[in-house]
């Protein structure tokens, strides 16, 4: 299903630059999440948001910025880049009475 | 705190062996506990959840609250099997929380 999309899929950026991370959901889940997967450290939550206008930061929030102002977009910016955020970036979301989290497809980031 | 602890990094079975992948948890309440798979380069998927004691693709997973393990188990792994695996914890906060990870390796 495809009720949850992220964009890009790839991005390779430069140290410094604003980099901005879609993500869309056709559901209108309450809760959404991002995370990022690197390798040994597994997925780890930036940051989170229980409804629109509602974020919360998560483990390893330093270096992101995320907005929420409708239920279905939850974009994720990095103000400027760091070649420690190279990663892959996961976007997920949850229906306030559901149990199971359903992830993107991921926006693979570099940056240079 | 919440903490999630995959302990191994890469598990490698040959085909028809059986497989465990461990996870210990840290929690001070009562938790929802999950696997979660990742396929090469694709999108994580719900795999078990502990309420539902379901098993899918063969796999099972018991919680044991008394060693505060969630390890997830197959008697006869499938080369289709080789995947990542993720076991993740919710708690009040309703945020997910992973561990590091572990890779199972199935060779024919």
């Amino acid at each position: 299903d495809a009720g949850i999309t992220q964009s890009p899929r790839y991005k390779i950026t430069e140290t410094g630059r604003q980099v901005t991370l879609m993500c869309h959901q056709t559901w209108s889940h309450s809760y959404m999440f991002w995370y990022r997967q690197d390798l040994g450290h597994g997925l780890r939550l930036i940051y989170y948001s229980a409804a629109a206008d509602i974020t919360d930061k998560g483990e390893v929030p330093d270096g992101y910025v995320v907005s929420r102002s409708k239920t279905e977009n939850f974009p994720l910016t990095l103000e400027s880049a760091t070649r420690s955020q190279t990663s892959v970036y996961f976007c997920a979301s949850r229906d306030r009475d559901g149990y199971g989290y359903t992830f993107g497809s991921g926006t693979r980031l570099t940056v240079v | 705190a919440q903490r999630v602890t995959q302990p191994e990094k890469l598990l490698s079975v040959f085909k028809g062996a059986p497989v465990e992948l461990k996870c210990n948890y840290s929690y001070s309440g009562s938790p929802e506990l999950f696997w979660y798979v990742q396929y090469s380069r694709q999108r994580l998927q719900l795999l078990l959840r502990h309420i539902s004691r379901e098993s899918i693709k063969g796999f099972t997973a018991d919680l044991n609250k008394g060693e505060t393990s969630f390890h997830l188990k197959k008697p006869f792994a499938q080369e289709e099997d080789s995947a990542m695996y993720y076991c993740a914890l919710r708690g009040i906060t309703d945020k997910l929380i992973f561990g590091t990870g572990t890779r199972l390796q199935v060779f024919p």
